[in-house]
């Protein structure tokens, strides 16, 4: 729902840096989330931007443009134990989607050696 | 180590049977969240807890009944489910129910209904 769009896999290597974009519609917009799921297990909370600009995080960062509803999650030097799925969720301020957060398909990110 | 605890973890059923999810979670949060997960799908909601009041419902069929009992519980009563229901069920609760702050999800209960 709300046109979240995420790609559905991605490759990377041990070491590497690998950005994962998230699009959304904007129109009631009113913060962003991203989650790591691994295999089996509950997703865990990474980051929340609801201004313009980059929040870092370790080895995690996470830029928000607003105005353009557009997100990624920047993971740098990759470790085998980042394989994972990781999940935009947006929530909106308005009407019937107040309290409700969506979340985009998530994009299964795989970290050879 | 989650801080959102949730049993049973894992829960096989039949179609007549009626059991009961819990989750329960101590850190003062006042809106808790049922999902659904199938796999490689995204989490999808089905019910929301705010301040101890049902204030979502997204249309989930009478067969999954919710319940607080209070602000750190939340159960999930099943009756006549259907295999198709077989799937992970995520507890989850945030310190409010608006949307501003991020959601803490227990470690599932895996249901298999035969």
């Amino acid at each position: 729902g709300q046109n979240i769009d995420q790609p559905t896999e991605m490759t990377a290597t041990e070491g590497a840096i690998v950005q994962i974009n998230c699009t959304y519609q904007t129109s009631g917009f009113n913060g962003l989330f991203w989650y790591q799921q691994h295999a089996g297990e509950a997703p865990t909370f990474l980051s929340y931007n609801v201004l313009d600009g980059l929040e870092e995080k370790g080895r995690f960062s996470s830029f928000l443009s607003r105005s353009k509803g557009y997100s990624y999650l920047l993971l740098k030097e990759l470790q085998m134990k980042d394989s994972a799925s990781y999940l935009c969720a947006v929530s909106f301020d308005r009407g019937s989607t107040l309290g409700r957060l969506y979340f985009g398909r998530g994009t299964q990110l795989t970290v050879w050696p | 180590d989650t801080e959102v605890t949730q049993t049973p973890k894992h829960l096989v059923m039949g179609m007549t049977n009626k059991k009961s999810l819990k989750c329960e979670q101590h850190m003062g949060h006042r809106a808790m969240y049922w999902y659904k997960q199938k796999a490689k799908k995204p989490p999808e909601l089905m019910f929301v807890y705010s301040y101890e009041k049902l204030s979502i419902n997204e249309s989930v069929p009478s067969r999954f009944s919710p319940e607080c009992p209070n602000s750190s519980l939340l159960n999930l009563h099943l009756h006549a489910l259907q295999p198709e229901d077989s799937a992970l069920y995520l507890c989850a609760s945030s310190q409010e129910g608006q949307g501003n702050s991020p959601l803490h999800f227990g470690n599932g209960t895996r249901l298999t209904v035969t």
